[in-house]
This record gives C-alpha cells, structure tokens and sequence, in this order.
C-alpha cells in the first residue's frame, strides 16, 4: 500500500522561482489537503479540497495555488517563490466521514 | 477562528514516570484527534475521539474527551525511550468540508 505519496521529497529554489508539488493517494478518498510545517507553529492549512474538480483555501493560502482535476492527485504551485515559503509541506487525504486523515512523507522546501 | 493550544510544549520525563499532555480549543467540535511524529518524519495517527466522554488507549498511551470543557488528555503511563516524539492534537472545524486545525505540539523527551 502506497498510501499517500509526495513528490519531490526536497527541493531547492531561488527567490521567483516557480515549481509544483504533488500529492497522489491510493486509497480513493475524497478529501485532501496541503499543510506546512513550520518550527513551533504545528502545522498549519494551505489549501484543501473535498472531491475532484473542488477546491478551497485554507488558513494560509495566499502565494499558493491548488489544482485537483484527479480525484487521487492534488497539486499544490507556487508561482513566484519567497524565502518565506521555506518549509515542510505535508499533503494529506482522508475519508468523507473525517474518520482520520494520512499524512505523506513530506517535501522539504528551501527558497533562498 | 478555531485555536488549539497544547500544553506543555516540551516535556523532558525519565522513564516509568506518568504524564499528561494537555489540548484545548476554542470553538465547539465533535472530533479531535491525536498525531504521533518522529524527526524528520511524518504524522502518524495515534487516537481519534469522536464524542464527549471518549476515551481510548494504546499500549502506554490514553486518550480521552470533554467536549464541554474542550479540553483533551494525552495520558502516558510509565514512560519508555520510544515514546519520545512530537505529539500533536487537531481539532476538526466543521463546515462545508473537514478541515483539521493543529496545536503548536509536545516534544516529548523520555531519558533513561
């Protein structure tokens, strides 16, 4: 079981910078989200989205960009990088019933 | 706006000591969950409390539910090594989708 799975695990980008992140789940589940992670500030919702073709933003959203044309797949842009977009982006997925949420592995990102 | 504060932030125990993690939030909800996560890694789902009253255990870990109070525990009996990690709880905020709010989390420090 693969689960729910973030591509790329780290990356590097100068300030402007544009780049995408993926989330894939296996698991046919129809919410998703974006998180990041920053140090003591837990975890915090970028963007989310509660089935194919919908999305919605989350309590930070601003310098991000969101697409879900896959029910498994949500995609997370950031069009113009800023060094305050360093962080740990963690993608997840859950059920309709908000049973639990999966969490990927993360991806690392340093804009400098 | 939903506010999940944990408390302590750090907690360093020696083990086969007891403590208690401590999580409130600020606004009515019927579910809150709880996430272990280890350096570097990602959230792995310890506990979902899905009512008042709710208590559940794992191994040396209990989890329980005042949702008048708005308040959950994150118990650990007679702590060991493994047990230490980042210890997180989310509030789930309902509304047109389930959408997880996160407290700043617990690093747990179990020595010898």
């Amino acid at each position: 079981n693969a689960g729910v799975t973030q591509t790329p695990k780290f990356r590097v980008l100068k300030t402007g910078q544009s780049m995408t992140l993926l989330c894939a789940q296996d698991m046919n589940h129809e919410y998703m989200y974006w998180y990041r992670q920053d140090p003591g500030m837990g975890l915090r919702l970028i963007h989310y989205s509660v089935g194919e073709g919908t999305t919605a933003k989350g309590e930070v959203p601003d310098g991000y960009n969101v697409s879900r044309l896959k029910k498994q797949n949500f995609l997370l842009g950031l069009e113009s990088a800023a060094p305050s977009q360093t962080s740990v982006y963690f993608c997840a997925s859950s059920y309709w019933d908000r049973s639990e949420a999966f969490f990927g592995q993360g991806t690392r990102l340093t804009v400098v | 706006e939903l506010k999940v504060e944990q408390n302590p932030l750090f907690l360093s125990m020696q083990e086969g000591k007891n403590y208690t993690i401590y999580c409130n939030y600020s606004t009515t909800s019927d579910r809150l969950y709880w996430y272990r996560q280890d350096p570097g890694k990602s959230l792995e789902s310890l506990f979902v409390l899905l009512s008042n009253g709710a208590v559940k255990q794992e191994g040396r870990l209990m989890a329980s539910l005042d949702t008048k109070a708005r308040l959950s525990t994150l118990h650990i009996t007679a702590a060991v090594h493994d047990l230490s990690a980042t210890y997180f709880c989310a509030v789930d905020s309902t509304g047109t989708a389930s959408k997880l709010t996160f407290g700043t989390g617990t690093r747990l420090q179990v020595t010898l």
